[in-house]
């Protein structure tokens, strides 16, 4: 099955800090969600995002779905930001569950 | 609702004996999923629901586990004979159709001793 792969694993930040996280994933998709699941375990979709780009106040996300990538950024980092962020696919090819990746910790420090 | 409500929250029970969960989607919501998520780690897809068929029941761990949905709405997942692998939070998502936007539930976080 398609492989999703998230980095960095974790990451800290002093608050103000900007950061990039990586999506990869190995075949074609019919389409791309970013997560944010905060300390209390509630999961927020982000960012709805098959191809191109889209912005969120702080956040923004590029997918290039030719080159099977995503990037999730975030700016001015808050201590709200930190949790887990975890890249979802769709594979194409009929399948229509999301397959996640791993996550990526962040914890944003003040 | 506003959003998709799943209970209960909180689910503590001995080994053995069967579970009921309950998600309720966003209204108008079309598509229901179910995922589960040990301690630590990434979602694992059980099932989803295109209106009340489920296509594909491949994600499910074992005959132990099955769902159901009625009415376009209410969903539940029960877990015949739980074992203490089945320890783990189970989250609800709704989407208005299949591939669109998935909007997730608190969980329900179930315990078995």
């Amino acid at each position: 099955g398609i492989q999703v792969e998230q980095s960095p694993p974790d990451l800290i930040l002093q608050e103000g800090a900007n950061s990039t996280l990586r999506c990869n994933f190995s075949d074609s998709v019919n389409n791309l969600q970013w997560f944010h699941q905060n300390p209390w375990g509630q999961l927020i979709n982000l960012f709805y995002i098959p191809s191109g780009t889209k912005q969120n106040g702080r956040l923004s996300a590029t997918t290039v779905a030719t080159e099977r990538y995503s990037l999730l950024y975030i700016s001015s980092s808050q201590t709200t930001d930190s949790g887990v962020y975890f890249c979802a696919v769709e594979p194409r090819g009929g399948s229509e569950k999301l397959v996640f990746g791993k996550g990526m910790k962040l914890t944003v420090n003040p | 609702g506003a959003g998709v409500s799943q209970s209960p929250s909180n689910k503590v029970t001995e080994k053995g004996k069967d579970v009921e969960l309950r998600c309720d989607p966003i209204s108008g919501h079309t598509a229901l999923y179910w995922y589960r998520q040990r301690l630590g780690q990434g979602l694992e897809f059980l099932i989803y629901f295109q209106g009340n068929s489920a296509p594909d029941k491949s994600g499910l761990p074992s005959d132990r586990f099955s769902a159901e949905r009625t009415g376009e709405s209410v969903s539940t997942l029960t877990i015949q004979r739980t074992q203490q692998e089945d320890s783990a939070v189970y989250l609800c998502a709704s989407s208005l159709r299949i591939g669109q936007p998935q909007h997730f539930g608190d969980g329900t976080r179930l315990s078995i001793l």
